[in-house]
């Protein structure tokens, strides 16, 4: 089945600078790949995401890169603000059968004032 | 709001009881996924079901059942229950199998005491 896995699990950064999240899967598969932003007590809520079929895709300060040769994906936030503080998940799922929406196991990014 | 609804929001219950969780996803979703967050944990996946069949299991204990019913709501029942069950309990509900974004719903959130 599928396994992901993610680094680092805790990243501290100044507040305006780059925060980088890195996420890596097992399975070929997976051609869907989402990232989603819990803050504390809260539901996660997918912030991005990209498909197999695309390379890169950005909101604003959000991006997110796709290499499939790898099997590895990647958050990236510019200018990080307070609020971007929080436990960051990515996951990787795929509309064959089988599990879906497998998630790594976290990445807490505090953004310090 | 993200159109997936938990109940109940809050549960307290003594070691050894039986409890149930209901989910009901949004609209037309056919996938309904089940996590366990423990306290600064990951999403632990439990289980997963698409359009009233079980689709993938995770390390879900034999003290734990689900199933999902014609409406496509889902229940999962938690029994024989001890201190180490007390966390937080996701639902999530995709439109498909895989491929589209999943939503959370706000969590159940269970104390065994």
């Amino acid at each position: 089945g599928e396994n992901v896995e993610q680094h680092p699990s805790t990243l501290s950064v100044q507040e305006g600078d780059s925060a980088v999240i890195k996420c890596t899967y097992s399975d070929s598969a997976s051609n869907y790949f989402p990232w989603y932003k819990q803050e504390l007590g809260k539901r996660p809520q997918l912030i991005i995401d990209i498909r197999s079929n695309v390379g890169e895709k950005k909101d604003q300060r959000i991006a997110v890169t796709l290499n499939k040769t790898a099997k590895h994906f990647s958050l990236h936030i510019t200018e990080t603000q307070p609020e971007d503080s929080a436990v960051y998940f990515c996951a990787a799922s795929t509309d064959n059968y089988g599990q879906n929406f497998v998630f790594g196991p976290g990445t807490r990014l505090s953004v310090l004032p | 709001d993200s159109g997936v609804t938990q109940t109940p929001k809050h549960l307290i219950t003594a070691t050894g009881q039986r409890v149930t969780l209901r989910c009901s996803p949004r609209s037309g979703d056919l996938s309904v996924y089940w996590y366990q967050q423990s306290l600064d944990q990951g999403l632990q996946f439990l289980i997963q079901y698409y359009n009233g069949e079980e689709r993938a299991k995770g390390n879900i204990l034999e003290r734990f059942s689900a199933q999902q019913f014609p409406d496509l709501h889902s229940e999962l029942n938690l029994s024989s229950l001890e201190l180490g069950d007390s966390a937080l309990y996701f639902c999530a509900s995709s439109a498909h199998r895989g491929e589209t974004e999943a939503f959370f719903g706000q969590g159940t959130r269970l104390t065994v005491v």
